[in-house]
């Protein structure tokens, strides 16, 4: 089956850098993408990748290593509006499209 | 970028009534659109794909009878959730995907519909 695993929770300070791993097992992969979702909010596309190595966006980046079924969110110089949950999701390629979500890293960013 | 609306953005019925929410993509053509379902402080639970013009493809554990999906447009999906029960009060979410294939094929999210059963 989908397995998609990320920490629960994690606290850093504001101007802090914080990384948010994520482990995926899946049928297939063709692609994974990071979300933020603030709460009661829908989710935002944050990046997204499909081949081994660093996309680096602004503030963000994300890390993929396939062999490895590994992905991390990097993101630096933390900002108070960044506290918000961040969803590891993986595409598999048996269904195209689709997408499967990880639980969700909760981040809460204090001063 | 693409914009996707919900509406109603939140709801509030009785127990045994049934509810609609549409789901439009603004300034693009989608023809696959997702619906999803999330209870708090978990994460986003896929109910169906939709295509437009053909039926709705549902994931394992979902009622096809109880979330009646219609895509009847290339902007356009519905999801109506008949006879609802408490628990069923969540947050529904759509996302949309360009028909043009490109490699990133971003699904692109609608901003909720809040549903609260009484």
């Amino acid at each position: 089956g989908q397995n998609i695993d990320q920490p629960t929770e994690m606290t850093a300070t504001e101007g802090a850098i914080v990384q948010i791993n994520c482990t995926y097992q899946t049928s297939g992969f063709n692609g994974l993408f990071w979300y933020q979702q603030h709460a009661g909010e829908a989710p935002t596309f944050l990046s997204y990748n499909v081949l081994d190595g660093l996309e680096e966006k602004g503030r963000f980046s994300s890390f993929l290593s396939r062999s490895k079924g590994y992905s991390y969110l990097l993101l630096k110089e933390l900002q108070m509006k960044d506290s918000a949950s961040y969803l590891c999701a993986v595409r598999p390629t048996d269904s195209w499209g689709k997408l499967q979500f990880g639980a969700g890293t909760q981040v809460v960013v204090t001063p | 970028g693409a914009v996707v609306s919900q509406h109603p953005s939140w709801v509030i019925c009785k127990s045994g009534t049934s509810v609609k929410i549409e789901c439009r993509s603004l300034d693009f053509q989608a023809t696959t659109m997702f619906w999803y379902r999330q209870f708090p402080k978990q994460s986003l639970m896929l109910m169906a794909t939709s295509n437009e013009g053909s039926k709705a493809t549902y994931e394992q554990g979902v009622e096809k009878d109880k979330f009646l999906i219609n895509h009847a447009s290339l902007t356009l999906s519905t999801l109506t959730v008949t006879s609802a029960h408490p628990e069923d009060s969540s947050f529904y979410i759509c996302s949309a995907q360009a028909g043009v294939p490109t490699l990133l094929n971003e699904q692109f999210f609608g901003p909720g519909t809040r549903l609260t059963v009484l």
